[in-house]
């Protein structure tokens, strides 16, 4: 099976303006996680969609949001960007049950400026 | 707060010897944790799952989970160069099976030839 792709892998920003980032899932995972990863704080949970709805939230301000469509594939916004947004942005999807584990694809590295 | 936690090391270990990485939690309500595996550069890689308090072993790599003491380990025996990267551990709270992974800040792995 084909693994879990991001577009686009790198992205730069302005301050201010908003992003949208893709995930297309491994087939047949219904599952769609979004993190992000920095150097300070690590990997860090943003959200998880499952069958087109949020499931689940982390910690995160309202300017981060996200949605799934019907055939898994997810996207997450970003808008007003600020210069602490600039991460490796994760996501991984999962069959559907919170213990068989996530597989990740190879991240959006946003950088604002 | 769900907190994990892990030596951020750096552990060094010689080629051929066992690695022993270690992790502890913080919710006594963990019910799934997982070992990822990071190369610089590169996103996370599941490699390891454990439910249930004891041992599984695959390969090179054993995990071992003590919920009484909220402790689980990774142990790499015969530890070659390519094993060098940053491991994560990853556990998972939530009885719902949604997904939302909390992450230790990883311990980085070098093995000397």
């Amino acid at each position: 099976k084909a693994g879990v792709t991001q577009t686009p892998r790198y992205l730069i920003k302005t301050r201010g303006q908003q992003v949208t980032l893709s995930c297309s899932p491994i087939s047949g995972h219904r599952s769609v996680s979004w993190y992000q990863q920095t150097p300070g704080q690590g990997l860090q949970f943003l959200f998880e969609y499952f069958s087109e709805t949020q499931r689940n939230k982390g910690n995160f301000p309202g300017r981060f949001s996200g949605r799934q469509f019907s055939n898994s594939r997810s996207e997450m916004n970003v808008s007003t960007l600020e210069l602490g947004d600039s991460a490796l942005y994760l996501c991984a999807s999962s069959p559907g049950d919170g213990g068989l584990g996530q597989y990740f694809g190879p991240g959006t590295r946003l950088t604002v400026t | 707060q769900k907190e994990v936690e892990q030596n951020s090391g750096p552990l060094s270990v010689p080629e051929g010897a066992i690695a022993s990485l270690n992790c502890t939690y913080s919710d006594r309500g963990s019910q799934s944790f997982f070992w990822y595996r990071q190369y610089s550069g590169k996103s996370p890689e599941l490699i390891m799952s454990i439910y249930s308090n004891g041992d599984k072993e695959d390969g090179r790599f054993t995990a071992q989970l003590n919920k009484a003491s909220q402790y689980v380990s990774l142990l790499i025996r015969d530890s070659q160069p390519s094993d060098s990267a940053t491991y994560l551990c990853a556990v998972t709270q939530d009885q719902t099976g949604a997904n939302n992974l909390f992450f230790g800040t990883g311990t980085r792995l070098t093995v000397i030839p």
